[in-house]
């Protein structure tokens, strides 16, 4: 079974660019969720989809968006970036949004602004 | 705020030592609880998880859960020159959201 993809692997953007990350979940996993890591912050929760629909979101700006497409492939988009937003962008794919499903995390995106 | 804490380290360990790594979390409505191991440039991995209702063994590794400290645990046995990585706790506060600690830096010392 394959895993969970995202791509592109690495970009670099300049600050005021807009960014556009894709993941592609476990097959038959429905739900994607998307994390921030960086050294200073850790894993910090950016938004959760399920079925098409956003289930659960962070404490992140509006700069910071997502959807879900019918193949439960995800994207999300951080428009006019900034220098704070270099990070490695997580995605992760679990059976449903049950507390108790574990994440698979795919290899990661990332993003360096400059 | 429901907040999970972990010591970041450092924590270094002689081969062959046990290895204990600490969790403690904000909320006793917590259900679920789970243990990611993350190398250097690479993604989170699961380790093992754990409910509310009990430790788990698995291998070298042993979860545990203190529920009136509010702490879970990960015990590594016999720590190999390979469990050097960042180990991060995760919990679910009773919804469907993962919080993560900001993770304990392992170090194994041949």
């Amino acid at each position: 079974k394959a895993g969970v993809t995202q791509t592109p692997r690495y970009l670099i953007k300049t600050r005021g660019q807009q960014v556009t990350l894709s993941c592609s979940p476990i097959s038959g996993h429905r739900s994607v969720s998307w994390y921030q890591q960086t050294p200073g912050q850790g894993l910090q929760f950016l938004f959760e989809y399920f079925s098409e629909t956003q289930r659960n979101k962070g404490n992140f700006p509006g700069r910071f968006s997502g959807r879900q497409f019918s193949n439960s492939r995800s994207e999300m988009n951080v428009s006019t970036l900034e220098l704070g937003d270099s990070a490695l962008y997580l995605c992760a794919s679990r059976d449903s949004p049950s507390g108790a499903n574990v994440l698979t995390f795919g290899a990661g995106s990332r993003l360096t602004v400059l | 705020q429901k907040e999970v804490e972990q010591n970041s380290g450092p924590l270094s360990v002689p081969e062959g030592a046990i290895a204990s790594l600490n969790c403690t979390y904000s909320d006793r409505g917590s259900q679920s609880f789970f243990w990611y191991r993350q190398y250097s440039g690479k993604s989170p991995e699961l380790i093992m998880f754990i409910y509310s209702n009990g430790d788990k063994e698995d291998g070298r590794f042993t979860a545990q859960l203190n529920k009136a400290s509010q702490y879970v645990s990960l015990l590594i046995r016999d720590s190999q020159p390979s469990d050097s990585a960042t180990y991060l706790c995760a919990l679910n506060f009773g919804n469907e959201k993962l919080t993560f600690g900001t993770g304990t830096r392992l170090t194994i010392i041949p």
